[in-house]
């Protein structure tokens, strides 16, 4: 199976820093990456997938970027609402996996 | 306005069997593969299945293999997951998920609200 490894597992930051969290896979996933965003008791939400691509309705301060083994989520100018916990998810082969998640805080 | 509902969890002893349900609407459903994505309590998000939108090709995550059955029924708009034997540690909220397109290989894109599963 292929394991993704996200870093860091937890940041503090504040309200307008870029925030730029890393997930690493394996083995190559050529750019089969997603990144979603999960708040405290509600279902996950789509942010970016196949590596760069935003979904509808996200806004565009999130980006992403990467290939192979190495990915990036961008948060640029971080926003009251974007407090929360976010995991990258390989969907180039099954099992699928995803990320342990990292925890955005508000420092 | 699209919606995934998910429905059939609660508290079973270990051994015994639950089967989850997944009631979709306002969507094409039987144009989508189908994801269950489950989380342990203070946990992060475990992949457990997907099937395809036919029916065909269904994949499970190592930890569930040989227990769990994902099915559908593209008549009724309604995705299944049969848990059978259960084990403590599939204890979780179970989310259905809608594949972003007929394949397995883009995000998912629409989530329900998820069951809550406790065995014990």
């Amino acid at each position: 199976d292929i394991q993704m490894t996200q870093s860091p597992s937890s940041l503090s930051a504040s309200v307008g820093d870029r925030v730029t969290i890393t997930c690493r896979a394996s083995q190559s996933i050529s750019t089969y990456l997603n990144w979603y965003q999960q708040k405290p008791g509600k279902a996950p939400k789509l942010l970016i997938y196949v590596t760069s691509y935003l979904q509808s309705g996200v806004p565009s301060r999130f980006s992403g970027s990467g290939s192979g083994t190495d990915f990036t989520l961008t948060i640029s100018g971080l926003q009251p609402e974007d407090f929360a916990t976010y995991y990258c998810h390989q969907s180039f082969t099954t099992p699928q996996t995803f990320g342990q998640g990292t925890r955005v805080e508000i420092k | 306005q699209m919606q995934l509902v998910e429905s059939g969890g609660g508290v079973v002893q270990p051994g015994r069997s639950l089967r989850l349900s997944c009631a979709v609407s306002g969507f094409s459903f039987s144009s989508h593969a189908m994801h269950w994505v489950r989380q342990a309590p203070g946990k992060g998000l475990e992949w457990v299945s997907v099937i395809s939108y036919d029916e065909i090709h269904k994949h499970y995550a190592d930890s569930v293999k040989g227990r769990f059955t994902v099915s559908r029924d593209n008549s009724n708009n309604t995705l299944y997951l049969q848990l059978n034997p259960v084990r403590v540690e599939d204890t979780a909220i179970y989310y259905c998920a809608r594949a972003t397109s007929s394949g397995w290989s883009l995000g998912l894109d629409v989530w329900g609200q998820g069951t809550t599963v406790t065995v014990s």
